[in-house]
């Protein structure tokens, strides 16, 4: 099975700033990477698929990259609906594994 | 409106069985692979299940091989999930997840809202 590593596990960060949250699969997965974004209480929402390519609503501030066993999701400029969960999941192979998370915190 | 709604959950024993049910509308269950993901309390997600659009090919997590059972109704546009022999550590909101053309390959781009089983004695 594929196991999905990501950091950091929690991030605090103000309005505005620039993030990025890394991923690294345990094998190469090339390009099957997406990313969810999660609030407390609510179901998971898609963020980019295919590893860059962002899905039809999702703010433009949201961008992918990666390929192979690393990928990352970077926030341009941090708004405040932002502050979620986010996971990164491989589509490479079943079991679809995700990462564990990353918290990201109003500072 | 394209959604999924899922049914079924409650509290059960330790041992005991549930079935879970996710009815799909807006769109053909039949066009997509379907998964369920799993998140205990506080805790992250956790892919538990998935199944092809005929219902040929299943797929589990091994933490639920065995106990497990993911099926589909194509003709009610519903999907299953069959629980048998609970654990406390299955306790966990259990989301069904549209996927794409097969069950690994694709994006979840539709998730229900959710329901919680809990297991406790």
């Amino acid at each position: 099975d594929i196991q999905m590593t990501q950091s950091p596990s929690s991030l605090s960060a103000s309005v505005g700033d620039r993030v990025t949250i890394t991923c690294r699969a345990s094998q190469t997965i090339s390009s099957y990477l997406n990313w969810y974004q999660q609030k407390p209480g609510k179901a998971p929402k898609v963020l980019i698929y295919a590893a860059s390519s962002l899905k039809s609503g999702v703010p433009s501030r949201f961008t992918g990259s990666g390929s192979g066993t690393d990928f990352t999701l970077t926030i341009s400029s941090l708004q405040p609906e932002d502050f979620a969960t986010y996971y990164c999941q491989q589509t490479y192979s079943a079991p679809c594994s995700f990462g564990q998370g990353t918290k990201l915190e109003i500072k | 409106e394209v959604q999924l709604l899922e049914s079924g959950g409650g509290l059960v024993q330790p041992g005991g069985s549930l079935r879970l049910s996710c009815a799909a509308s807006g769109f053909s269950l039949s066009d997509y692979a379907m998964t369920w993901v799993r998140q205990a309390p506080g805790k992250g997600l956790g892919w538990v299940s998935g199944i092809s659009r005929s219902g040929d090919d299943t797929f589990y997590a091994d933490s639920v091989k065995g106990r497990f059972t993911i099926s589909r109704d194509n003709s009610k546009n519903t999907l299953y999930l069959q629980m048998n022999s609970l654990r406390a550590e299955d306790t966990a909101v259990f989301y069904c997840a549209r996927g794409g053309l097969t069950v690994a390959r694709g994006a979840f781009d539709i998730w229900g809202q959710g329901t919680m089983v809990t297991v406790s004695s």
